[in-house]
């Protein structure tokens, strides 16, 4: 199975400032069709989870262009340019590109 | 606006079944995977199973095979995850999604004498 390692576990963040995750896998997730096999993930407190960012740096339909996804291969980094109060909760990355996908342990932000 | 409207789950004993139905709206499914993911109780995520657009193939995590069903309904537009001999470790909320994209509410399934 492909092991998938966030880091930090826990950022805490001041209202205006950046943010980044970064996420690891244990085998690359560039597959032969070009695309990296990597989603992002925000479960806001109390709710299912909502995808920001699918096959590694697209944005989903409605998710503020503060959000980016970045990275290739084995590592990848989801961005917020200036954090905002609502972005509090548990972010994860899951790969997709081989069964069983898997996730990361979830990074929890955190407003200072 | 696209929604995933999930029913069943509940409490159950263990060695018992349930099954799970996740109804689509705002979205055909037949042109996408989907896919069942679970969190227990205050752990992260863990997906369970998906399956293919036309239902030819599906794949199970390990601690699932043997024990649960995926299945779909196209025309219905619902997906189904039907779960036999349940375990007090499959205890969790059980999320049905289209890969890369929407989530359902979350149904709770618990397991216990």
């Amino acid at each position: 199975d492909i092991v998938m390692t966030q880091s930090p576990l826990s950022l805490p963040v001041t209202p205006g400032e950046p943010a980044s995750i970064s996420c690891r896998s244990s085998q690359s997730l560039l597959y032969s069709d070009g695309y990296e096999y990597l989603d992002w993930y925000l479960q806001k407190p109390g709710q299912s989870p909502q995808v920001l960012i699918y096959f590694g740096s697209n944005r989903a339909s409605g998710v503020p262009n503060r959000f980016s996804g970045s990275g290739s291969g084995t590592d990848f980094t989801l961005k917020i340019s200036r954090v905002e109060a609502e972005d509090v909760g548990l972010y994860y990355c899951m790969q997709t590109l081989q069964t069983p996908y898997t996730f990361g342990q979830g990074t929890k932000l955190e407003i200072k | 606006e696209v929604q995933l409207v999930q029913s069943g789950g509940g409490l159950v004993q263990p060695g018992g079944s349930l099954r799970l139905s996740c109804a689509a709206s705002g979205l055909t499914i037949s042109g996408y995977w989907m896919t069942w993911v679970r969190q227990a109780p205050g752990k992260g995520l863990e997906w369970v199973a998906n399956i293919k657009p036309d239902g030819s193939e599906r794949f199970y995590v390990d601690s699932v095979k043997g024990r649960f069903t995926i299945s779909r309904d196209n025309a219905k537009n619902s997906v189904y995850l039907q779960m036999n001999s349940l375990r007090a470790e499959d205890t969790a909320v059980y999320y049905c999604a289209r890969d890369h994209g929407d989530w359902g509410q979350g149904t709770l399934v618990t397991v216990s004498s």
